[in-house]
């Protein structure tokens, strides 16, 4: 039990574009759901905590119009990442916390954004 | 806390040992701490957990050392299989802001055969 998926696994653009990942709590359902990016090398960062039917809350210094995160069902919530740069070139990864527990997080196996 | 542009510090053992990856937390509000392994191009996996109130806790194969009085946290990983190669964070959980986990730096560690 508590899988979280995340789609697409890895996902190549050209500079400009926009690109979604979708994040599910495939077995249970997520209050709370939270986006964390990881550059190589390095630990994960959180970038946003997003909660089902409100606006996501966001770390200091992570730009909300450039990251579009939607949390419109409690097993689903999405990240866009708006005009894309070589710089957004990153591991993402969410993290689902059901609704029982929000110390419990479950993560999902990440997506790897390449921007060309 | 972050380390951006620094390199994991890396521990390698010999197959049967034991490691010692050690962790340093920020906040002294913290009141929950994990431990997780992350392999390779996946997301972190859940190895063990403390709470403020503890000092020790074991698992499998795993224990978790937590000294608030310093602010550190330690994961022994008992007879190290090469299949324990992975990167390993900590993570601290301050109370009261809805569950969002700070993560440490990491530490690569490698198993020799």
């Amino acid at each position: 039990g508590a899988v979280v998926s995340q789609h697409p696994s890895r996902v190549i653009c050209k500079s400009g574009t926009s690109v979604k990942i979708e994040c599910r709590s495939l077995d249970f359902q997520a209050t709370t759901m939270f986006w964390y990016r990881q550059f190589p090398k390095q630990s994960l960062m959180l970038m946003a905590t997003s909660n089902e039917g409100s606006k996501a809350t966001y770390e200091q210094g992570v730009e909300k119009d450039k990251f579009l995160i939607n949390h419109a069902s409690l097993t689903l919530s999405t990240l866009t990442v708006t005009s894309a740069h070589p710089e957004d070139s990153s591991f993402y990864i969410c993290s689902a916390a059901p609704g029982t527990s929000q110390e419990t997080q479950y993560f999902g196996p990440g997506t790897r954004l390449l921007v060309l | 806390g972050e380390s951006v542009g620094l390199h994991l510090p890396t521990l390698s053992v010999q197959e049967g040992d034991n490691s010692i990856i050690n962790c340093a937390y920020s906040n002294s509000a913290s009141d929950y701490f994990i431990w997780y392994k992350q392999e390779s191009g996946k997301g972190p996996q859940f190895i063990i957990d403390i709470r403020s109130n503890m000092d020790k806790r074991q698992g499998q194969r795993v224990t978790v050392l937590l000294n608030k009085t310093v602010k550190h946290l330690s994961l022994q990983i008992a007879a190290t299989q090469p299949g324990d190669s992975a990167v390993y964070f900590c993570a601290e959980n301050i109370g009261n802001q809805g569950g969002k986990l700070i993560f440490g730096q990491g530490t690569e560690l490698s198993v020799k055969p």
